[in-house]
């Protein structure tokens, strides 16, 4: 059972580059996020879907982009790379709301470079 | 906007000695609080959580947490740590939000032999 898998793992991007990085979920979770960890600041929710063709906005949205076309996709985009998204992004899922179990599942993280 | 606060950010302990790290969250209203475990190399896990009833809960690998209202605390313990605890370890509040986790800034504890 794979559970979460980000792809890639490492990345350096030249500023004013774009990428993608991917998040799969074999779990069937309603429930997708992409969160930020920076040294000093812990975890910090950039975007999130509570379903397959929804997203929404956490406390850290500019300068991305997310797309849930797939129940088990969830897509972050950087346009135009900035070397203050140079970060480790984790995505994680959770199976329904928060308030019902609060459990998230994550993955192993995808650590970012902008030069 | 709630917030959630680690003070110690690094700890270092032998093994066998215990452990107690706190965190503090700043919301007036009805939480639910986690504690997540990043073991080197490997994703975030849930240790424990509490959403109600007992104040004391207890995790996984011997860990357990208590949640004191009047503090706005929920500090993690463990009576004897070993090598294998070595990790980084964040808290985290959910204050009523389907999809929302706030996380403090992780206390990286090191256990030496």
């Amino acid at each position: 059972n794979a559970g979460v898998t980000q792809t890639p793992k490492f990345r350096v991007l030249k500023t004013g580059q774009s990428m993608t990085l991917l998040c799969a979920q074999d779990m069937n979770h309603e429930y997708m996020y992409w969160y930020r960890q920076d040294p000093g600041m812990g975890l910090r929710l950039i975007h999130y879907s509570v379903g397959e063709g929804t997203t929404a906005k956490g406390e850290v949205p500019d300068g991305y982009n997310v797309s849930r076309l797939k129940k088990q996709n969830f897509l972050l985009g950087l346009e135009s790379a900035a070397p203050s998204q140079t970060s480790v992004y984790f995505c994680a899922s959770s199976p329904t709301s928060l308030l019902n179990t609060g459990e998230l599942f994550f993955g192993e993280g995808s650590r970012l470079t902008v030069l | 906007a709630q917030s959630v606060s680690q003070h110690n950010h690094h700890v270092i302990l032998s093994e066998a000695a215990s452990l107690e790290l706190g965190c503090n969250y700043s919301y007036g209203g009805t939480v639910n609080l986690f504690w997540y475990v990043q073991y080197p190399g490997q994703h975030l896990q849930l240790l424990l959580k509490y959403f109600s009833g007992d104040p004391l809960v207890k995790g996984i690998k011997g860990f357990e947490a208590e949640f004191i209202k009047s503090k706005f605390s929920f500090n993690l313990r463990k009576p004897s740590v070993q090598w294998s605890d070595t990790a980084e370890y964040f808290c985290a509040v959910n204050t009523g939000t389907a999809s929302k986790l706030t996380f403090g800034t992780g206390t990286r504890l090191q256990v030496t032999l």
